[in-house]
């Protein structure tokens, strides 16, 4: 049973505008979301985190939302740009520091010119 | 620089042969984490250590083994036991505390059975 789901494989959004690039979990006892980002054949990069005390987090392009009621977080990325072009992986954790991260399967975005 | 190594970037192994994974980091991160990505699957938890001498099983442990002797290195046996070895495996380690920052990643293993 998939604990984090990422329901849209790929993403394709013009230079300039908005991405937002969606996860759904089904463990309201997640208490910790992290979005990484990958290029192929590297590993992933941590990109911005949220707890789950908080509803938004904002670090530069990259804002990242939670509904925990609707157990349901976005990464919004404003303005976007080609070099954004990856896929991205949502993430939850149970338990703070002892907590294992369990991943979504992705979302590929295509940032074009 | 602090980071993880993985190597070799690339491997390739026949049938039946058991091959090692290596992953070190200098970070001084107390937690280790070995996962495998397969296409349209996502990252999935191979096994963790949270400190030297003791490692757990993650989701899909079977075929695989590891090992914990020094807190920078967690290597990765694939076995012949493991039916589907060929994926990009990936290493990654944490600080203890919290997970403000998530976990660290290697640049990972394309492993291809041949």
């Amino acid at each position: 049973d998939q604990q984090v789901k990422q329901n849209s494989p790929s993403l394709s959004v013009q230079e300039g505008r908005i991405s937002i690039l969606n996860c759904d979990y089904t463990n309201s006892m997640f208490d910790y979301f992290l979005w990484y980002k990958k290029y192929p054949a590297e590993g992933p990069t941590f990109l911005i985190s949220i707890s789950s005390i908080k509803d938004k987090n904002e670090d530069g392009r990259f804002t990242v939302f939670l509904n925990k009621s609707a157990k349901h977080l976005s990464l919004h990325i404003v303005p976007s740009q080609p070099g954004d072009s990856a896929v991205y992986f949502c993430a939850a954790s149970v338990g703070g520091s002892q907590g294992n991260l369990i991943f979504g399967k992705g979302t590929k975005l295509s940032v074009k010119p | 620089d602090g980071g993880i190594t993985q190597s070799p970037k690339y491997l390739f192994r026949k049938e039946g042969q058991n091959v090692t994974l290596s992953c070190e980091q200098n970070l001084n991160h107390d937690a280790m984490y070995w996962y495998r990505q397969d296409p349209g699957q996502g990252l999935r938890l191979i096994y963790y250590s949270q400190i030297v001498n003791d490692f757990q099983k993650g989701d899909i442990a079977e075929g695989y083994s590891v090992s914990r002797e020094k807190k920078e290195s967690f290597p990765l046996t694939v076995t012949s036991a493991q039916k589907n070895p060929t994926a990009f495996y990936l290493c990654a380690s944490k600080l203890g505390g919290r997970l403000l920052y998530g976990y660290t990643f290697g640049s990972g293993t394309r492993l291809t059975v041949v």
